[in-house]
């Protein structure tokens, strides 16, 4: 069965500092990923996904994502966080016609 | 509305009670999933439609737990006799074309069992 590891739980960063949160996946066939973003007292919303192509991926407000098949990684991205940043982040692997959740990681941005 | 809407927003109930929550997805949207997110456990799927078929309904935690849709619309979850482990936030997402894999969620209920 298809399904994500989140490594890390908590992401403290200070403002316009780099960050990375780590997303790495299980599965035997082709992948769809996905990264969902919950900011404060919202419901979830996608932030970007890989289906096939160019295995960068963008989303509108700086955030990037690499699929990495040898490492079955997807990793996010983004080289300068805002306070408005702050969220918990969730990769995701579709499996069949469900999407399988990771555990989420929390980005707490501090001015 | 243009959303996904879900109803009660917040239910505190007794243990051994029954409760129904609902969830209104995005007109027009043929599948509908219900996923659970407790503290530290991420989001765990539970049952998705297609129309008002359930394929996947590998998700329930028990047979305590149940769901309907009508009308290839509104969907009801059913939780029997509640447990305090059932306290958490039920999510409900909705998307017209799951290939593409974009859920568009509702804001949740929050079960609290006492």
């Amino acid at each position: 069965a298809q399904s994500v590891t989140q490594l890390d739980s908590q992401v403290p960063v200070f403002e316009e500092a780099p960050v990375e949160l780590r997303c790495n996946y299980s599965s035997s066939v082709s992948v769809y990923l996905f990264w969902y973003v919950q900011y404060p007292n919202q419901g979830l919303q996608l932030l970007l996904k890989y289906l096939s192509g160019s295995t960068l991926v963008e989303s509108i407000n700086g955030f990037e994502a690499e699929f990495n098949k040898s490492q079955t990684s997807f990793h996010l991205r983004k080289p300068s966080v805002h306070i408005s940043d702050t969220a918990e982040y969730f990769c995701a692997v579709r499996n069949t016609d469900k999407l399988i959740f990771g555990t989420g990681t929390r980005l707490q941005v501090f001015p | 509305g243009a959303g996904v809407s879900q109803s009660p927003s917040n239910k505190v109930t007794e243990k051994g009670k029954d409760v129904e929550l609902r969830c209104d997805p995005i007109s027009g949207h043929t599948a509908l999933y219900w996923y659970r997110q407790s503290l530290g456990q991420g989001l765990e799927f539970l049952i998705y439609f297609q129309g008002n078929s359930a394929p996947d309904k590998s998700g329930l935690p028990s047979d305590r737990f149940s769901a309907e849709r009508t009308g290839g619309s509104v969907s009801t979850l059913t939780i029997q006799r509640t447990q305090q482990e059932d306290s958490a936030v039920y999510l409900c997402a909705s998307s017209p074309d799951i290939g593409r894999g974009e859920l568009f969620f509702g804001e949740g209920s929050r079960l609290t069992v006492l």
